[in-house]
């Protein structure tokens, strides 16, 4: 079955540590994203990308960097330069056809700080 | 800029009452919208969406939601509600060709037998 794949589920990070959260899919959907969740504050946005070598920054982007070398992944690295990055982290897609279908997410990986 | 407010960050039914959450969109142009729900640890899983078709939208576990473009809502309903009914419900919106998704900060639904 196609699906999105996060990968760690848990992450733990060093102060000054860059990590870097893995999203693969197999949907053969064009565009990805990467959202944070925290408690209380619903989704937000960190970066997006409709094709393959392109992305934009979403809300919250700094501290936060990804690449889009293929159309099957977009992993997103977070920086020593981020402040607070114990959150959940949540990357999605959506298919060719637009966004009025929904996203699909994966199960996330929830980073926390040690 | 389009926004969505969730009313209610924490709802309780009681097993077999009407579960109501509550969602408001502002956006200058008709949007998607759309409900996901979220079991702990999980990522989130669309229940249904609006589309500019029927108003009336179901989706599944027997959740329903109506458009109500003179109110701005677009509430989510289950006549119902089951144990497994319980987690965290997400409103969204989308509009005006613009390529993100705006969510609402979420409602806890308990459920108590």
């Amino acid at each position: 079955d196609g699906g999105i794949t996060q990968s760690p589920k848990y992450l733990f990070r060093k102060e000054g540590q860059n990590v870097t959260l893995s999203c693969e899919q197999n949907l053969n959907h064009d565009a990805m994203y990467w959202y944070r969740q925290d408690p209380g504050q619903g989704l937000r946005l960190i970066y997006y990308s409709q094709i393959v070598n392109d992305f934009q920054k979403g809300d919250i982007a700094e501290g936060y960097s990804v690449s889009r070398e293929k159309k099957e992944s977009f992993p997103l690295t977070v920086t020593s330069a981020q402040k607070n990055p114990t959150a959940f982290y949540l990357c999605a897609s959506s298919p060719p056809q637009g966004l009025r279908l929904g996203y699909t997410f994966g199960s996330g990986t929830r980073l926390t700080v040690v | 800029a389009q926004s969505v407010t969730q009313l209610g960050s924490h709802v309780s039914v009681s097993e077999g009452a009407l579960v109501l959450l509550r969602c408001n969109y502002s956006s200058s142009v008709p949007p998607y919208l759309f409900w996901y729900v979220q079991y702990p640890n999980q990522g989130l899983q669309l229940l249904l969406k609006y589309t500019s078709a029927a108003t009336l939208v179901k989706g599944i576990n027997g959740f329903e939601a109506e458009f109500k473009k003179s109110e701005t809502s677009f509430h989510l309903t289950k006549p119902s509600a089951h144990m497994s009914d319980a987690a965290e419900y997400f409103c969204a919106s989308q509009a005006g060709g613009y390529q993100k998704v705006t969510f609402g900060t979420g409602t806890k639904l308990q459920v108590i037998p």
